[in-house]
């Protein structure tokens, strides 16, 4: 079945450094991946679409690579920020769906100041 | 960008009664809702897909009579928890996507306590 990892459950990094959280996939050729934030207590805000053919896309501080071959996402913030402090959701469409996604469990980035 | 809203936020109630969450997308149509639940430090885990005028689609595992789902309008989807016990508290979110959009737009969320 199709299967979504975020390796780790908690990432914890110092102001103005670089967090790059991991996303990996198993069993499935989606066509595109997805990163969300998540604060506690509310739903998933979307930030970033990569798709099959994109190797890298960037939004601001943010940047997305997506590798086909390793079947894995890299979610990078630079120069992170306390207020970056969130849980990170990758997600990828469900295989014959409407537009459901799957979602990993998430990983929890706290910023140090 | 576009909103989704979610109305209750919080909801806490007895057990044995049931509970309506709304979801209504303010400023599109969502030709599709999803309906998540989401138990602490855990994913998102899909429990239906409505779309507008039919049936929703109910992921295995998920009563389809306890979790009642209309969706009448192409602005409106409702979550009806019927005869809410302990084991449904959990954090519930719905989504949705208008015609073209892949992104999904998430409302707010509604955590169910069932004492």
């Amino acid at each position: 079945s199709q299967k979504i990892e975020q390796n780790s459950e908690a990432l914890n990094i110092q102001e103005g450094k670089t967090a790059t959280l991991t996303c990996n996939y198993t069993n499935y050729s989606p066509a595109y991946l997805q990163w969300y934030r998540q604060d506690p207590g509310r739903g998933p805000v979307f930030l970033l679409l990569i798709r099959e053919n994109e190797k890298e896309k960037r939004k601001e501080r943010l940047k997305v690579t997506f590798d086909t071959t390793l079947k894995q996402s890299l979610f990078h913030i630079t120069a992170s920020q306390p207020a970056d402090s969130a849980t990170y959701l990758c997600a990828l469409e469900a295989r014959g769906s409407q537009g459901n996604l799957i979602f990993g469990k998430g990983t929890k980035l706290s910023v140090k100041p | 960008g576009a909103v989704v809203s979610q109305h209750p936020s919080r909801v806490i109630c007895k057990s044995g009664t049931s509970v309506k969450i709304e979801c209504r997308s303010l400023d599109f149509q969502a030709t599709t809702m999803f309906w998540y639940r989401q138990f602490p430090k855990q994913s998102l885990m899909l429990m239906a897909t409505s779309n507008e005028g039919s049936k929703a689609t109910y992921e295995q595992g998920v009563e389809k009579d306890k979790f009642l789902i209309n969706h009448a309008s192409l602005t409106l989807s409702t979550l009806t928890v019927t005869s809410a016990h302990p084991e449904d508290s959990s954090f519930y979110i719905c989504s949705a996507s208008g015609t073209v959009n892949e992104k999904l737009f998430f409302g707010s969320g509604t955590q169910l306590s069932v004492l």
